[in-house]
């Protein structure tokens, strides 16, 4: 079964900062993984996703992940933090055919922008 | 729009008082899961549907039970509620080739009390 970890569960940075979000996951079959962002009283977006080909990933309002098998991770960047980015953001991971539908969730990072 | 609807936004209800929170997609997705999402936890599947009359338990199915008579929709139910059940809950749909980039709904907030 898959399985996802992120690292810290709050993250606060500065205005203009970088922006790293960590995530490992589990599995014995090559995955699929995507980021979500969930802004207060919506629903969950998705930012970006890997499947297969290109290991850097490029999302949506200028975040990034990179998939290292070798790490089993999949950590999310932006190079300079705005104050839109506060949110909590969510790893998932499916795996095999047919897996889309079984999507596992990581536990989510509450990132705090400051000024 | 393309989107995905849930219905109500809010309930609160009296345990052991079945509901019914209504979900209809508009982007003919096969793929229709329930998630629930509890602090600390992030969100756990509860049921999911890879086609019309094809249904399968999630992580946390007990207490729910879902159908899907119609490729849109994709109702939760809970025969008898339980404070244990106080939760955000969200539909989402998706392609099935599109390997888990769900869209997702607005969330129902359910409280029983």
């Amino acid at each position: 079964a898959q399985s996802v970890t992120q690292l810290g569960s709050h993250v606060s940075v500065s205005e203009g900062a970088l922006v790293l979000l960590r995530c490992n996951y589990s599995s014995s079959v090559p995955p699929y993984l995507f980021w979500y962002v969930q802004y207060p009283n919506q629903g969950l977006q998705l930012l970006l996703k890997y499947t297969t080909g290109a290991t850097l990933v490029k999302g949506i309002n200028g975040f990034e992940a990179e998939f290292k098998k070798s790490e089993t991770s999949f950590h999310l960047t932006k190079p300079s933090a705005h104050m839109s980015d506060a949110a909590e953001y969510f790893c998932a991971v499916s795996v095999g055919y047919g897996s889309g539908s079984r999507l596992t969730f990581g536990e989510g990072t509450q990132l705090t922008v400051n000024p | 729009e393309a989107q995905v609807t849930q219905n109500p936004r809010y309930l609160i209800t009296v345990t052991g008082k079945k509901l019914t929170v209504t979900c209809s997609q508009n982007m003919n997705h096969e793929y229709m899961s329930w998630y629930r999402q509890d602090p600390g936890l992030g969100l756990r599947q509860i049921y999911y549907s890879m086609n019309v009359e094809v249904t399968d338990k999630g992580d946390v199915p007990e207490g729910y039970k879902v159908s899907r008579k119609e490729k849109r929709n994709f109702p939760l139910i809970l025969e008898s509620p339980s404070p244990n059940q106080t939760s955000l809950y969200f539909c989402a749909s998706s392609f099935a080739a599109s390997g888990g980039g769900y869209t997702f709904g607005s969330g129902t907030r359910l409280t029983v009390v």
